[in-house]
């Protein structure tokens, strides 16, 4: 069966600093792994995608991700922290069979001045 | 736009009342799901679809229900609600046929039952 764990719960960093969200996953096969992330009273929105054609994936808004086999993990990053990027981050796995997309429990990332 | 539109967005219901969360679809997927979101516990599956008049239980289907009559709508059915039914629910979409498809979500349904 597939899963993934998101290893912090809550994230707090200052503006301008660097951000790592940790994700590992589980998986019988290459995965696909994408990033979601939700701003308060929102829906979900695409961050990035691994497809398995790079290891290094840039999303929108100046994330990464790099995705680690030896490691199974697949952390988001973004080199420096906005405001505006205080929002709850899913990693997700994808199954191959049934399309479902399989939930981390969330990451809250909280951006000081 | 691709867009997969959620109605209510809020609804506060007492218990037993049974109302139904409509879905809806315009980029001609075959696959849609609900999900419910509580705190800490990310987002779980209640039921989805992968293509009309096929549904499957997810991972916490009791007490909903679904059908798949048309292909953009995906109604969500809740018989008898329950105080434990309270939460934040989601729909989506997505191109089954591509395993690494985005998925389409609605602006979501934030339900609460008294």
């Amino acid at each position: 069966a597939q899963s993934v764990t998101q290893l912090d719960s809550h994230v707090s960093v200052s503006e301008g600093t660097p951000v790592l969200l940790r994700c590992n996953y589980s998986s019988s096969y290459s995965p696909s792994l994408f990033w979601y992330v939700q701003h308060p009273n929102k829906g979900l929105q695409l961050l990035l995608k691994y497809t398995s054609a790079a290891t290094l994936v840039k999303g929108i808004n100046g994330f990464e991700a790099e995705f680690k086999k030896s490691e199974t993990s697949f952390h988001l990053t973004k080199p420096s922290a906005h405001m505006s990027d205080a929002a709850e981050y899913f990693c997700v796995v994808s199954d191959r069979y049934t399309g479902k997309l399989i939930f981390g429990q969330g990451t809250t990332l909280q951006v000081k001045p | 736009e691709a867009q997969v539109t959620q109605n209510p967005r809020y609804l506060i219901t007492v218990t037993g009342k049974k109302l139904t969360v409509t879905c809806s679809q315009n980029m001609n997927h075959e696959y849609m799901s609900w999900y419910r979101q509580d705190p800490g516990l990310g987002l779980r599956q209640i039921y989805y679809s992968m293509n009309v008049e096929v549904t499957d239980k997810g991972d916490v289907p009791e007490g909903y229900k679904v059908s798949r009559k048309e292909k953009r709508n995906f109604p969500l059915i809740l018989e008898s609600p329950s105080p434990n039914q309270t939460s934040l629910y989601f729909c989506a979409s997505r191109d089954q046929q591509q395993e690494w498809a985005e998925a389409f979500f609605g602006q979501g349904t934030r339900l609460t039952v008294v």
